[in-house]
């Protein structure tokens, strides 16, 4: 299967700890988007990468958040002295820049716990 | 007031029923209409991508974009126990605005009954 993978799925961590996740997009993809999903909520929009260039970040992106896509294709979402708002599920999606730009395709999520 | 408004529900049907699903919104910059479905636990899954006003039809699912009203649908017939999940609409700008960055609503949750 080729879609769009995240890891680790689910973190535990303590209040001011740091976490670090991943997303491998799809490979043709050059597009590739965080969301954040509280329970209840639709997914909110964190940031987005054409290639490697990070073109927008919402203000939901705390100083204390950072992601980075070095070479253009896997991302990180890094988050630093973690506080229990940021318990959520960190959603990971990619698309093309051609022909069903719109079409986002979702990973299964990253689900944090701060303790 | 949020730019998408959708009703949470729970909305509980027998199966076989037509479940009608909507979302309203606020912004008439958006263009792109999608409704995605959400297993539990599980992340957003495409189900219909529209553009501007009008229905698309794919098997059992059908959406409706009414620009006019800023309303759109999305309706599932014969409904089926597997169809049980959160429904979540999603909107964007055109293409020179914003990317393709998504306003979701807060989704829907559906349960189909035996």
């Amino acid at each position: 299967d080729t879609g769009v993978s995240q890891d680790p799925r689910h973190k535990i961590t303590k209040r001011g700890q740091n976490v670090t996740f991943r997303c491998d997009p799809i490979s043709e993809h050059n597009r590739l988007y965080w969301y954040r999903q509280t329970l209840g909520q639709g997914p909110e929009f964190l940031t987005y990468f054409q290639n490697e260039a990070q073109l927008e970040k919402s203000r939901l992106l705390s100083d204390r958040f950072s992601a980075e896509r070095p070479k253009g294709s896997f991302s990180t979402l890094e988050i630093q002295r973690t506080e229990q708002g940021d318990s959520a599920m960190y959603l990971c999606a990619s698309s093309s820049q051609g022909k069903g730009a719109g079409e986002l395709f979702f990973g299964e999520g990253s689900r944090l716990t701060v303790l | 007031q949020k730019e998408v408004e959708q009703d949470p529900g729970p909305l509980s049907v027998p199966e076989g029923a037509i479940v009608s699903l909507n979302c309203t919104y606020s912004n008439s910059a958006f263009q792109y209409f999608m409704w995605y479905r959400q297993y539990s636990r599980k992340g957003p899954e495409l189900l219909m991508y529209t553009y501007s006003s009008g229905n698309k039809e794919d098997g059992r699912f059908t959406a409706q974009v009414d620009k006019s009203s800023k309303y759109i649908s999305l309706f599932i017939r014969d409904s089926q126990p597997s169809d049980s999940a959160t429904y979540l609409c999603a909107m964007k700008k055109g293409l020179t605005g914003g990317g393709n960055k998504l306003t979701f609503g807060t989704g829907t949750q559906l349960k189909v009954e035996l």
